[in-house]
């Protein structure tokens, strides 16, 4: 079973602030990294899928980065929003097969 | 619109009876994956489908079944055999490998199980 850690579980933030989690997941067989955003009652949505090392991918206020040969990325969120607060999930998917292996999520609770 | 069905949202059931969880996607996606999720845990892989007539344990399949007769279909059943079964269930889908990477998974809504 492959080990994909995420950190901090949980964070409070307020509202304007600037904040980022991580991800780390095994260096070797690398083939793509996924992160999605949880909402509560809703379905994880797909963030973003990064495949080559020193990737940088951003969607309006959220980046993420990705170092596959120390096995991390980084989640960044930018003056963050009540709308923010979510289940943030990395998955790691080796050149094995399509399967993903998720992490345990950082819950993120941006106050107003 | 297109998207995966996953139904009933809550389910209830006794100690010692199978229970068939529905998963339905109109994506034309060739994979499709169960997931179990406990309080404090990750997604953990159950079963998985890559093609129809054909699918593979993941890393937490005992007291699992499922069955792919159709594209669109992936069933699965918790059989008495499955000593926790009382967690909450997600089902997704995904295209083919190659485009996979670049639109990752679509994921269902969920069914929490229960069993009392």
């Amino acid at each position: 079973i492959l080990n994909v850690e995420q950190s901090p579980q949980s964070l409070h933030v307020q509202e304007g602030d600037s904040t980022n989690f991580t991800c780390s997941f095994p260096s070797s067989n690398f083939y793509a990294l996924h992160w999605y955003r949880w909402e509560t009652a809703k379905s994880p949505e797909a963030l973003f899928v990064m495949t080559l090392n020193g990737d940088e991918k951003k969607k309006g206020r959220i980046s993420a980065t990705l170092n596959t040969k120390e096995g991390y990325s980084y989640l960044y969120i930018k003056g963050s929003q009540p709308e923010d607060s979510a289940t943030y999930l990395c998955a790691f998917r080796s050149n094995a097969g399509n399967m993903l292996t998720f992490g345990g999520g950082t819950r993120l609770m941006v106050k107003p | 619109d297109g998207g995966i069905t996953q139904s009933p949202k809550y389910l209830f059931r006794k100690e010692g009876q199978n229970v068939t969880l529905s998963c339905e996607q109109n994506l034309n996606h060739d994979a499709m994956y169960w997931y179990r999720q406990d309080p404090g845990q990750g997604l953990r892989l159950i079963y998985y489908s890559q093609i129809v007539n054909d699918f593979q344990k993941g890393d937490i399949a005992e007291g699992y079944s499922v069955s792919r007769e159709k594209k669109e279909s992936f069933p699965l059943t918790v059989t008495s055999a499955q000593k926790n079964p009382t967690a909450f269930y997600l089902c997704a889908s995904s295209m083919g490998a190659q485009r996979q990477a670049a639109y990752g998974y679509t994921f269902g809504s969920g069914t929490r199980l229960t069993v009392v």
